[in-house]
């Protein structure tokens, strides 16, 4: 069963920022959070990971919580293309690899 | 760098009829997974493995399904016989062993069975 639980769906109006909450309450000290998007007929797309600092990349930013317990992707300027899927993920350690164990994520609607 | 190639894209098949998908993963990658994605759904991983080795195939329904990893590298996911309930899109993803690493997926084959 997936560790984490995610809102259904959000807005956005574009050129906003847009924030995606995520909470992972049962949280290891060792496991990692993933972000992943799914567009349309796509396969998901990596966009940022983190253990317990904030992190930032091209594509977004990545708020974990202190306490690990829930976490935040930002978008800060959010585009018509970034309608998507959002899945928030705990990397499980287990048989010596990871595995990614999906929910059934946020969907982002950006609205023009 | 070329990603996670899968193929074929699309396949339409009747039930009873076995199907294979195949996988080519990024170079180098250790791990492989392969996932299944019903209508609305989050992807459901089937398969994982470390090099050759399938380390989880927990999720897996053995009675149909089956897969290999031949030399650790490319990989093939079959069904046999095919059933209504198999369509859905099959995901390939691989990973590197690193412990910071990402897995990458690709675009996976749609499967439909009529």
């Amino acid at each position: 069963d997936a560790k984490t639980t995610q809102p259904t769906s959000m807005d956005c109006a574009e050129g906003r920022a847009a924030n995606l909450p995520c909470n992972h309450s049962t949280i290891s000290g060792n496991e990692y959070v993933y972000w992943y998007r799914q567009i349309h007929s796509q396969g998901p797309q990596y966009i940022i990971h983190g253990l317990k600092n904030n992190e930032t990349n091209e594509m977004a930013s990545l708020i974990i919580t202190e306490d690990r317990k829930s976490s935040t992707l930002i978008l800060p300027h959010a585009t018509l293309r970034d309608t998507a899927v959002y899945y928030c993920i705990v990397r499980v350690a287990t048989s010596g690899t990871y595995k990614y164990i999906f929910g059934t994520g946020t969907r982002l609607k950006v609205l023009a | 760098e070329a990603g996670v190639v899968q193929s074929p894209r699309y396949k339409i098949i009747e039930k009873k009829q076995p199907v294979a998908f195949w996988c080519n993963p990024i170079s180098g990658h250790n791990t492989l997974y392969w996932y299944r994605q019903n209508l609305g759904q989050g992807p459901e991983l089937l398969i994982r493995y470390e090099n050759e080795e399938a380390v989880d195939d927990s999720q897996l329904p053995k009675d149909r399904f089956s897969a290999e990893r031949l030399k650790g590298v490319d990989s093939t996911l079959k069904i046999q016989p095919a059933e209504l309930g198999d369509s859905a899109v099959y995901l390939c993803a691989s990973s590197s062993s690193g412990v910071s690493a990402e897995a990458f997926f690709g675009q996976g084959t749609r499967l439909t069975v009529v």
